[in-house]
């Protein structure tokens, strides 16, 4: 079953802790990239990386760690420094020779 | 200025209804344009991808792009209640995609 899995569905983290949230993929698509959507600002760019290894910033970059070692997961570090977590993050894949994402079922972060 | 507008709704309107979703955008660059269904708590789902201008027509859905004007279209004929949902639109130039914040579409039986 090919697709794009997000883990977990739901998460509530303490403030001052770092959580990481999985995202999966066998596409066998290149770039992966992380959102953050916000009610009534869309989705807004956190990090992408286009191949194993590297990985570039996006507009709300601060506060936020990824890792690219394996080109089927490109997990994301909510770190103590980001000031306001609590969101819906998404994960996108999208094939080099295709100019279209397809995004992961997301995961609600609830800081408390 | 953003660099896509998307009139964020709320938009209801009766089963079997043609609803028009539109989206505008600045930057000339934009050569790819998508059309995204959210529903509540999920993940986008893609139901259309244009590239240039033009139309493009997939069962009950028609994308229109017009790239002279910079505006972009979705067409939902015979509209359903599941059809409910939140519709993104989105575009690019190469590896970065640019969103609109979403309409909130309605349909009621």
């Amino acid at each position: 079953d090919g697709g794009i899995t997000q883990s977990p569905k739901y998460l509530f983290r303490k403030e001052g802790q770092n959580v990481t949230l999985s995202c999966e993929q066998n596409l066998n698509h290149d770039a992966m990239y992380w959102y953050r959507q916000d009610p009534g600002q869309g989705l807004r760019l956190i990090y992408y990386s286009q191949i194993v290894n590297d990985f570039q910033k996006g507009d709300i970059a601060e506060g936020y760690s990824v890792s690219r070692e394996k080109k089927e997961s490109f997990p994301l570090t909510v770190t103590s420094a980001q000031k306001n977590p609590t969101a819906f993050y998404l994960c996108a894949t999208r094939g080099l020779a295709t100019y279209t994402q397809y995004f992961g079922p997301g995961t609600r972060l609830t800081v408390l | 200025q953003k660099e896509v507008e998307q009139d964020p709704g709320p938009l209801s309107v009766p089963e079997g209804a043609i609803v028009s979703l539109n989206c505008t955008y600045s930057n000339s660059a934009f050569q790819y344009f998508m059309w995204y269904r959210q529903y509540s708590r999920k993940g986008p789902e893609l139901l259309m991808y244009t590239y240039s201008s033009g139309n493009k027509e997939d069962g009950r859905f028609t994308a229109q792009v017009d790239k002279s004007s910079k505006y972009i279209s979705l067409f939902i004929r015979d509209s359903q209640p599941s059809d409910s949902a939140t519709y993104l639109c989105a575009m690019s130039a190469g590896n970065q995609f640019y969103f609109g914040t979403g309409t909130s579409l309605t349909v009621i039986p």
